[in-house]
Formats: C-alpha cells, structure tokens, sequence
C-alpha cells in the first residue's frame, strides 16, 4: 500500500488567497482525521470523519477552515482566505475505527505570506 | 478530558547509552497509550501502543514501554541508541470508545556520537 498520500507537499501563496490541500487515506480505512502542527500549539486535531461524514470539527479554528469528503478515497481541507497565521505542517491520517491506529501522511508544509 | 505531559522538551544523549523518555496521562475512564516518532520533515511513524493486557509493549526499532496505571504513566525506553534514533517523539492517548487521540508536546531525541 502506498500509505496515506498529502498533496502538494509544499504551498506558499500570499495572504487573502485560497489554499486547498488534499489527502487520499489508505484503502480499506473508514476513519481520516486533518491535523495541524505549529511550533507554539504542537499537534492540534482539526476534524475527523467516520464513513465519509464529519463527526468532530470543534478544533476547526474559524469560519475560514472548512474541510469535505466527497467519497471514501478523497478529502480535501480548504482555507479561505488564508491569513500568515495558518502557516503550519498540516496532516491527514486515516484508520479502521475498529484499530485505532492512526496512519499519518507525510504532511503539506503551507507558508502564508 | 483527557490529557497528556511530556516533562522533557529535549534529551541529549550519547550513541549507545540507555535513554527514557517521559510520559505522564490524566483521564478519567480506561485509556489506550501510544508513542509516535516524527523523523525530521516526515509523518509520524507508530512505535508502539498499548491497548491492554501486558504492561509491557514492544515497538519497533528496539524501543518498549510500561504502562503504569497507578502512576498514569507510559514512559517510552531504549536500552541503546543509534545516532538514527535522533528524532521527535509524541506521546498520546486515546479514551477508550472514541478516536480523538491526544498529543504531548513531544521530546526531541539528540543522540551524538
């Protein structure tokens, strides 16, 4: 299996700009969660989805963040407008909910100018 | 609300000398214990987890833990280290019937020659 896959790896874009990044889970997990890692908050977990459906989005900062899964291979995390304080590692993970192992994606590094 | 500390920000430690690196968890209800390691620009990579029985874990890479329940703690250890092993580790919980799993705030593994 190719494990959890993040697209772009990179992204800088300039403040007010709209940023979507994206993540294909594992085959077969049921679970995906979005994360964000920054030097002064460390791991935060943004949302999660259970069978496609977002079952906790309570650590969704603002208005501005906003994150679908059309289908089980596919989700996406969307910030609009992007703000200098969005720059963070931001990282997808997946799992079988009956595991609770969580496989993470290498991570999109965003920089917001 | 569960939560997890991770005393030691920093561990600077000689190639092939014994390290511990600290965990301590505050919850409630019956828990189930990771460690995490985040190689530099990389996901993170599942050591090991304690679910139940044996208090002892065996991970990857030659690392175990001991989960503790009177002392809430899940301290990571190995008996010698490589100069490879020089990486982040997060330690997490995780309630047990739920799946938002709560980081620490990592330490950071220096192992010199």
């Amino acid at each position: 299996d190719a494990g959890v896959i993040q697209s772009p790896r990179h992204e800088v874009t300039e403040m007010g700009q709209e940023v979507t990044l994206r993540c294909k889970p594992i085959s077969g997990h049921n679970s995906l969660f979005w994360y964000r890692q920054t030097m002064m908050r460390g791991l935060e977990l943004l949302i999660y989805f259970n069978n496609n459906v977002p079952i906790d989005d309570s650590g969704m900062p603002e208005d501005r963040f906003s994150a679908k899964m059309p289908n089980a291979s596919f989700s996406t995390l969307k910030i609009q407008p992007s703000e200098p304080r969005d720059s963070a590692v931001y990282f997808c993970a997946s799992s079988l909910y009956e595991i609770n192992e969580q496989f993470f994606g290498p991570g999109t590094r965003l920089t917001v100018l | 609300a569960q939560s997890v500390t991770q005393l030691d920000s920093q561990v600077p430690v000689f190639e092939e000398a014994p390290v511990e690196l600290r965990c301590n968890y505050s919850s409630s209800v019956s828990v189930y214990l990771f460690w995490y390691v985040q190689y530099p620009n990389q996901g993170l990579q599942l050591l090991l987890k304690y679910l139940s029985g044996s208090t002892l874990v065996k991970g990857i890479n030659g690392f175990e833990a001991e989960f503790n329940k009177s002392q809430t703690s899940f301290h990571l250890r190995k008996p010698s280290v490589h100069i490879s092993d020089t990486a982040e580790y997060f330690c997490a919980v995780l309630n047990t019937g739920f799946q938002k799993l709560v980081f620490g705030t990592g330490t950071r593994l220096l192992v010199s020659p």
